[in-house]
């Protein structure tokens, strides 16, 4: 079952431009974590958030969760094209420590 | 370098077949998973194994089987294809406890005609 919800499902900017994505979910969880997609290939992990946490950068990447509405931000800066992909947030629920449970991705497109 | 491998990177397999598809990974992770990624749909899981010849039932498993005889590796299984299997499958491996990531392999485009 899905449980995270990105928006917006597409987002096309201009190279240098901020993209931002949003992720909703619904139950509790241990943790948020965000991967990106590139066409036709596997995903890769870019960033986890522990849910006692509430920002976390990496690099041009940062995040932010917000446990009381049960949300998340991804902010990549500085875009360039390389960052065309689609993007998933997958929550990793309390007392479940298996699963992950996935949205179903927002498609970015930086164009040059 | 981790990594997690596939058999194919595409396959065309005709209705009513027997279709393996293999997934190894290198880091003697416990967990393993299989997915499927349908325009629209998202990743949708399976089956899933958390130890040698253990596995779960995801979200959608009818149709598929599974196996997972050695650590490295783990079979999915879809015993008569059918047309809407048509699909990417998606494996992937993680170690045990709550806050590790998931290492995906590169995905089988599987066509069923």
């Amino acid at each position: 079952s899905q449980q995270g919800e990105e928006d917006p499902q597409a987002l096309s900017i201009q190279e240098g431009e901020n993209a931002t994505m949003n992720c909703s979910y619904k139950t509790s969880i241990n943790n948020l974590q965000w991967y990106r997609q590139n066409s036709g290939r596997g995903l890769v992990h870019l960033i986890l958030i522990r849910s006692n946490e509430r920002e976390k950068h990496s690099g041009r990447l940062r995040v932010t969760l917000d446990t009381s509405k049960k949300s998340s931000s991804l902010l990549i800066t500085a875009s360039r094209a390389a960052d065309t992909a689609s993007y998933f947030c997958a929550t990793d629920g309390a007392g479940n420590n298996r699963k992950l449970i996935w949205g179903l991705g927002t498609s970015l497109a930086v164009n040059p | 370098d981790v990594k997690v491998t596939q058999s194919s990177r595409y396959l065309v397999k005709r209705t009513g077949e027997k279709v393996f598809l293999e997934c190894v990974q290198d880091m003697d992770h416990e967990n393993m998973f299989w997915y499927r990624q349908d325009p629209g749909l998202g990743l949708r899981l399976i089956y899933f194994s958390y130890d040698v010849k253990m596995k779960e039932k995801g979200d959608i498993p009818e149709g598929y089987s599974v196996s997972r005889e050695k650590k490295e590796r783990f079979s999915l299984i879809l015993e008569s294809a059918s047309t809407n299997q048509t699909s990417m499958y998606l494996c992937a491996s993680r170690a045990g406890g709550p806050s590790y990531e998931q290492y995906f392999g590169p995905g089988t485009r599987l066509t069923v005609t």
